[in-house]
């Protein structure tokens, strides 16, 4: 059964970056059927779409954070990882790792980690 | 930026039948945009409901169905029971890898 962990920790400070982890067990990441994505929601309020990469380590981020955002893989641990650089407040959030089917057959967020809270605050 | 519209609240009877719907602000929603939902309950992680429009994923029940209706992806709950008030979001494949979430849906069963 596969399973999705995220870690990290909770509390950056405004302007540094944010580093979260999602370790994956009872499979592989690199299966060419699937991204593997972060996803986030604030305090209060809905899902966003943070970005997704692929077993070939292609990237697809929200373009509303591309310039601040970066994911990564380490097929060798079987994990992926976000970095969030120059957070602020409004970087606070529920972080949630997801294994992101890309197929013909469906482009859906198919199971999802937990979640990890980030607050930002000095 | 795209937009993804849902109702922000909608409530329903217990045994009744309710639609949620996800529209673009601007065009179309049709099957080529893979729907697909989530549901989530306070302090926990979202569950998978439906996607590929109308494909329920594992161990959801039938009286959630998924359609276009219109010019939009919907989820249809009939027969809704207590522990279906939830909130809902929907989300759309924009291409390029690009996936949008809606605002979300407070669903009310009284």
């Amino acid at each position: 059964q596969l399973q999705l962990q995220e870690s990290g920790p909770g509390l950056v400070k405004p302007s540094e970056t944010l580093s979260l982890t999602c370790n994956v067990s009872g499979g592989s990441i690199t299966s060419s059927s699937y991204y593997w994505a972060w996803i986030r929601q604030p305090p209060g309020k809905g899902l966003e779409w943070v970005g997704s990469i692929s077993y070939g380590e292609n990237t697809y981020y929200n373009p509303s954070l591309r310039s601040r955002i970066s994911i990564s893989a380490d097929t060798s641990k079987n994990r992926f990882s976000l970095k969030v650089m120059s957070v602020t407040a409004a970087d606070t959030a529920v972080y949630y790792c997801a294994r992101h089917h890309t197929t013909l057959a469906g482009r859906y967020f198919g199971l999802w980690g937990r979640g990890t809270l980030v607050t930002v605050s000095s | 930026q795209t937009v993804v519209t849902q109702e922000p609240s909608v409530s329903v009877s217990p045994g009744g039948t309710v639609t949620l719907t996800c529209g673009l602000r601007s065009g179309s929603v049709s099957t080529s945009y893979h729907p697909s939902w989530y549901q989530q309950t306070p302090g926990q992680a979202p569950r998978t409901l439906m996607y590929n429009t109308n494909t329920r994923s594992s161990g959801v029940p039938d009286r959630f169905s998924g359609s276009i209706l219109g010019n939009k992806a919907a989820l249809t709950i009939t027969g809704a029971q207590a522990d279906d008030e939830s909130d809902y979001y929907c989300v759309l494949y924009m291409g390029s890898g690009i996936s949008v979430f809606g605002g979300g849906t407070t669903l009310t069963v009284l």
